[in-house]
């Protein structure tokens, strides 16, 4: 089955520091890959996607995602954390061949400290 | 993101009660979904549209329903809500096979 996996249920890093929240794939065929925010009481809200070419993504907040074919993995980096970007981050997949659909992991929280 | 709005933020109500849940989104997109999250398993599509004349069942379908009222439009319906129901739903929207843009959601509690 296509899928996405996040093997950490919560992420600690302090401000200042840099973060990373994991992900991994498993698709057939060329990924298309996506990281969203949820912030308390909140929708979800778009980060980045990876769809074709260099395999550094940025996107907003200062987050990038590093897309690595051989290790199917796409993970989310931010070179200095917030206070402000502890929330909840998920990671998606669209699968699929005539309606493309995503398939979310089941989420990291992070959590930075003052 | 204020584009795509739900009706209502929270909703408690009783098993066996019928619910509707309503979406509306501002951004001309062409797609609709509903969504479920519960804690630990992610978001689960129930069900998707591409337009007013196209609504197909997600995975997790079984005692729900939707309607495709307008293009703007994508409502669903608990036809009697159970307690194992209870959970986060979010309407998302996007323009063709593109990134989704979800609204607030709504905190569904039934007793």
């Amino acid at each position: 089955a296509q899928s996405v996996a996040q093997p950490e249920d919560q992420v600690n890093v302090a401000e200042g520091n840099p973060l990373t929240v994991k992900c991994t794939y498993s698709v057939s065929g060329n990924p298309y890959l996506f990281w969203y925010v949820q912030y308390p009481n909140r929708g979800l809200q778009f980060l980045l996607k990876y769809i074709t070419g260099d395999n550094l993504v940025k996107g907003s907040y200062g987050f990038e995602a590093e897309f690595n074919k051989s290790q199917t993995s796409f993970h989310l980096k931010k070179p200095s954390a917030l206070v402000s970007d502890s929330a909840l981050y998920f990671c998606a997949v669209r699968v699929g061949g005539g309606f493309q659909k995503l398939v979310f992991g089941t989420g990291t929280r992070l959590l930075v400290s003052p | 993101d204020a584009d795509v709005t739900q009706t209502p933020r929270n909703r408690i109500t009783k098993t066996g009660k019928r619910i509707m849940l309503e979406c509306s989104q501002t951004k001309g997109h062409d797609r609709m979904y509903w969504y479920r999250q519960d804690p630990g398993l992610g978001l689960r599509l129930i069900y998707y549209s591409f337009d007013v004349k196209d609504i197909n069942k997600g995975e997790i379908s079984d005692g729900y329903s939707v309607s495709r009222q307008a293009q703007a439009k994508f409502s669903l319906s608990l036809e009697s809500a159970i307690p194992n129901q209870t959970a986060l739903y979010f309407c998302a929207t996007s323009a063709g096979a593109n990134e989704q843009f979800f609204g607030p959601g709504t905190r569904l509690t039934v007793l």
